[in-house]
């Protein structure tokens, strides 16, 4: 199957700095990817659809301007969460479409944790 | 109302054993995916299998099997002769019909965290 990567695997900041997460489609390209959050013990939720060469688009409730999303080539989508604070700290996936919109494939994730 | 229920938080199967993870979903689209993915303690997001809205068969990989109830609007996974290594949370997702042209996002249901027991 496809591979998707994430770096970093892992990240701790302190609170006010920002974090860029890269989500990158390696034997694929990917028009579409999505990125996921995932709190511990809880199913992932959606967070935002980017599309290579156009803005992002947000589920409800995500703020646009904290969670950053840019798709500038067909392989690598980056997701940075500015101003993080601790409430942000969670493990963010990100998935990559293949031929088929019935294929996501997911990245191995990035456990970000806000001191 | 929830898109994705998956009943059972957890379960306890004897290795060897077949186990059953409910799922039912809820859409009025015609068009929808629904799928299964499996995510040991590491994390990653392991695919399982799909079903399309349209497939008239229910889909099948290896050792999994997805018993399709379009009727029912229920997608359970059945995971025949089950393994210590299938030790995880295993989650149900839906991607429903297309909006826009493109691809949407999956909707997951809170997942069923399953133990082999030897």
């Amino acid at each position: 199957g496809a591979v998707v990567s994430q770096h970093p695997s892992r990240v701790i900041c302190k609170s006010g700095t920002s974090v860029k997460i890269e989500c990158r489609s390696l034997d694929f390209q990917a028009t579409t990817m999505f990125w996921y959050r995932q709190f511990p013990k809880q199913s992932l939720m959606l967070m935002a659809t980017s599309n290579e060469g156009s803005k992002a688009t947000y589920e409800q409730g995500v703020e646009k301007d904290k969670f950053l999303i840019n798709h500038a080539s067909l392989t690598l989508s980056t997701l940075t969460v500015t101003s993080a604070h601790p409430e942000d700290s969670s493990f963010y996936i990100c998935s990559a479409c293949g031929e088929s919109y019935n294929e996501q494939f997911f990245g191995p994730g990035t456990r970000l944790t806000v001191l | 109302a929830q898109k994705i229920t998956q009943t059972q938080p957890g379960m306890f199967v004897q290795e060897k054993e077949a186990v059953t993870l409910d799922c039912t979903y809820d859409t009025s689209d015609q068009s929808y995916g629904l799928f299964w993915y499996k995510q040991p303690s590491s994390g990653e997001m392991i695919f399982l299998i799909y079903q399309g809205s349209y497939d008239e068969q229910n889909a099948t990989e290896g050792r999994y099997s997805l018993n399709f109830q379009k009727a029912r609007k229920s997608a359970n996974l059945v995971i025949s002769a089950s393994q210590l290594g299938d030790s995880a949370m295993y989650f149900c997702a839906m991607r429903e019909g297309y909006s826009g042209g493109g691809a949407d996002g999956l909707t997951f249901g809170k997942g069923t965290h399953l133990i082999i027991q030897p």
